[in-house]
């Protein structure tokens, strides 16, 4: 099995420009979600989702929109990118939303840079 | 809201036991976990508690008391590929994959 794969690996975007940071998981999880990482700040939740056509924000959601139109795929899209944006992306999914199964598994990560 | 302490940097040697404390103050409650970290690589999996006491697996273990907020990752028998950041991270409500993590403890292990 693949697990969570995220492309791109890296990513250099100009400011304003939009882009979006694909997330797949072939290990039919129920659960998805997009955190950042910023040096000394941990991971921050971007957004989350339960399930095919249900997401919900979490800490720090502003300027990203996401989508779940299969239980496979969790894009993460930048709307206008800032600098305030350079960070490191990692996508996780869990089996289950609800259930004592709690490990989440992470992906790769996209290191992204906007100039 | 959720905050998480926990400790920036911690060092030991090859072979000691190493003790990472997480305070935690959260709505919602359900459980604490761990993750590991290697630089430049993506958090994986340790442990998770969701009732009082410890959880042991194998080097590792893990502690809760809920009456305090607090938990700690155990770590015996050091070794130098143990060399990396430590997580806690709290699960919020029923859905448990929704994770709120601490800011991480950087471990170094030295020979």
């Amino acid at each position: 099995n693949a697990g969570v794969t995220q492309t791109p690996k890296f990513q250099v975007l100009k400011t304003g420009q939009s882009m979006t940071l694909q997330c797949a998981q072939d290990m039919n999880h129920e659960y998805m979600s997009w955190y950042r990482q910023d040096p000394g700040m941990g991971l921050r939740l971007i957004h989350y989702s339960v399930g095919a056509g249900i997401t919900d924000q979490g800490e720090v959601p502003n300027g990203y929109n996401v989508s779940r139109s299969t239980t496979e795929d969790f894009p993460l899209r930048l709307l206008s990118a800032a600098p305030s944006q350079t960070s490191v992306y990692f996508c996780a999914s869990s089996r289950d939303a609800s259930t004592m199964n709690t490990e989440a598994f992470f992906g790769q990560g996209t290191r992204l840079t906007v100039v | 809201g959720q905050s998480l302490e926990q400790p920036s940097e911690v060092t030991a040697v090859e072979g000691a036991i190493v003790q990472i404390n997480c305070t935690y103050q959260t709505s919602g409650f359900y459980g604490l976990s761990w993750y590991q970290q290697h630089d430049g690589g993506a958090p994986t999996f340790l442990s998770y508690n969701a009732l009082d006491g410890l959880e042991e697996t194998g080097r590792f273990s893990s502690f809760l008391s809920r009456s305090d907020s607090y938990g700690y990752l155990l770590l015996q028998e050091l070794q130098m590929k143990d060399s990396a950041s430590y997580f806690c991270a709290v699960h919020r409500g029923s859905t448990l994959g929704r994770l709120y993590f601490g800011r991480g403890t950087q471990l170094t292990v030295w020979p």
